[in-house]
């Protein structure tokens, strides 16, 4: 079947600090690989996708690579800010149904 | 202008009770979804429509009833609430496509008393 796991957080850094968030997913097919973020009491928003192996996803100094081999998308940026606290989700569309499989989420907190 | 806009934010009601909840999406998309967000925030589909037809239906319970009067609406009816419903449901659209991005509405926080 279809799943994604996402690290448990949540994950705490100090602003300037590197961020991962590992992604890895399981899919019967080629997917397209997607990362949502969620702000506290909004809806979600595409941070970032890549739609074939190797792909890189990229916006608001995030990035996350497509790797075929390791089957992950880890989500990383170098230098976080405090207005990057929220959600984070890593979500798969598997391609033979048109929905989004999502994980469990990632709650990063960054204190100035 | 808002792109995919959910109707009411807020929803708290008794056991027992029928609810809807309404959305609208001003992007010209043929896809629309529904998905429900629990207390721990885990996101899973209900449901999808693509241009006013049921795609996806995701083992839901009878008691939750989509409909979709154009391609711009997608409404969720609930009847016979239970405590369990208690969650924030979003709606999304999209062009519809593995690759497509969806957008999300701001989502309606229901609470089952």
């Amino acid at each position: 079947g279809n799943s994604v796991t996402q690290m448990e957080g949540p994950v705490t850094l100090s602003e300037e600090a590197f961020l991962t968030i590992n992604c890895t997913y399981t899919a019967t097919g080629y997917p397209s690989l997607f990362w949502y973020v969620q702000y506290p009491g909004e809806g979600l928003q595409l941070l970032l996708k890549a739609t074939k192996a190797d792909d890189k996803g990229s916006n608001k100094g995030f990035e996350a690579t497509y790797r075929k081999e390791t089957t992950s998308f880890h989500l990383e940026k170098g230098s976080v800010q405090v207005s990057d606290s929220a959600v984070y989700f890593c979500a798969l569309n598997p391609g033979d149904t048109d929905k989004l499989i999502f994980g469990t989420g990632t709650r990063l907190q960054v204190f100035p | 202008d808002t792109a995919v806009s959910q109707t009411p934010k807020y929803l708290v009601t008794q056991m027992g009770n029928d609810k809807s909840i309404k959305c609208e999406q001003n992007l010209g998309h043929d896809t629309m979804y529904w998905y429900k967000q629990d207390s721990k925030k885990f996101l899973k589909i209900m449901f999808s429509y693509n241009n006013k037809e049921l795609i996806i239906n995701e083992t839901v319970p009878n008691r939750f009833s989509p409909k979709s009067p154009d391609k711009a609406h997608l409404n969720l009816h609930i009847n016979s609430l239970e405590l369990g419903d208690s969650a924030v449901y979003f709606c999304a659209s999209s062009q519809g496509g593995q690759s497509d991005t969806q957008y999300f509405g701001p989502g309606t926080r229901l609470t089952v008393l």
